[in-house]
């Protein structure tokens, strides 16, 4: 079974700031790779996802991640944090094959509240 | 734009009760998802369907039940609402994985808040 690590519930960054969140990942093979954003009182909106190719993926709003198979690790950076970008993350991965009984189901992690200070 | 919509942002309802939270998307997908939020337990899946009338349970099904009877609405049942069962809860949708686009990206809601008195 695939599960996520998020290290760290709440990441706490001064505005200007690099933003770092951490996700380690088990799986018995590559997954597919997600990070998605919840801002408050809203869903989830997809921020960036490794599928395959390049290992450094670029997203919306400034986020970028790298896959880093030998660590099992996805973590979301920015370079300089925005009081905008004050939400929870959501790291997931979900099973890379097509159809069969996999469904296209992504497992989540426990999640990560960033909190942008002035 | 895909858009999924749940019909209610807020409910609240007693012991008991029985409810629906109502889902709909409008992007043909095949995949339709239930999951409930709750804080430092990310999201856990409880039900998702893959076809009209076809329906696999998710890690936490317990209290729980769905029905698909059209390809862009997926509900989600509480038979008798319970107060364990305050949480948010997300829908979300996706194609079928065939290997080209898509790669199982999926498009939420925007949840709907159930408070169970």
């Amino acid at each position: 079974a695939q599960s996520v690590t998020q290290l760290g519930s709440h990441v706490s960054v001064s505005e200007g700031a690099l933003v770092l969140l951490r996700c380690n990942y088990s799986s018995s093979v590559p997954p597919y790779l997600f990070w998605y954003v919840q801002y408050p009182n809203q869903g989830l909106q997809l921020l960036l996802k490794y599928t395959t190719g390049a290992t450094l993926v670029k997203g919306i709003n400034g986020f970028e991640a790298e896959f880093k198979k030998s660590e099992t690790s996805f973590h979301l950076t920015k370079p300089s944090a925005h009081m905008s970008d004050a939400a929870e993350y959501f790291c997931a991965v979900s099973d890379k094959h097509a159809g069969g009984t996999s469904y296209g189901k992504l497992t989540f992690g426990q999640g990560t509240i960033l909190t942008v200070h002035p | 734009d895909v858009k999924v919509t749940q019909s209610s942002r807020y409910l609240v309802k007693r012991t008991g009760e029985k409810v629906f939270l109502e889902c709909v998307q409008d992007m043909d997908h095949e995949n339709m998802f239930w999951y409930r939020q709750d804080p430092g337990l990310g999201l856990r899946l409880i039900y998702f369907s893959y076809d009209v009338k076809m329906k696999e349970k998710g890690d936490i099904p317990e209290g729980y039940s769905v029905s698909r009877e059209k390809k862009e609405r997926f509900s989600l049942i509480l038979e008798s609402a319970s107060t364990n069962q305050t949480s948010m809860y997300l829908c979300a949708s996706s194609f079928v994985n065939t290997g080209r686009g898509s790669k199982n990206i999926q498009y939420f809601g925007a949840g709907t808040r159930l408070s169970v008195l």
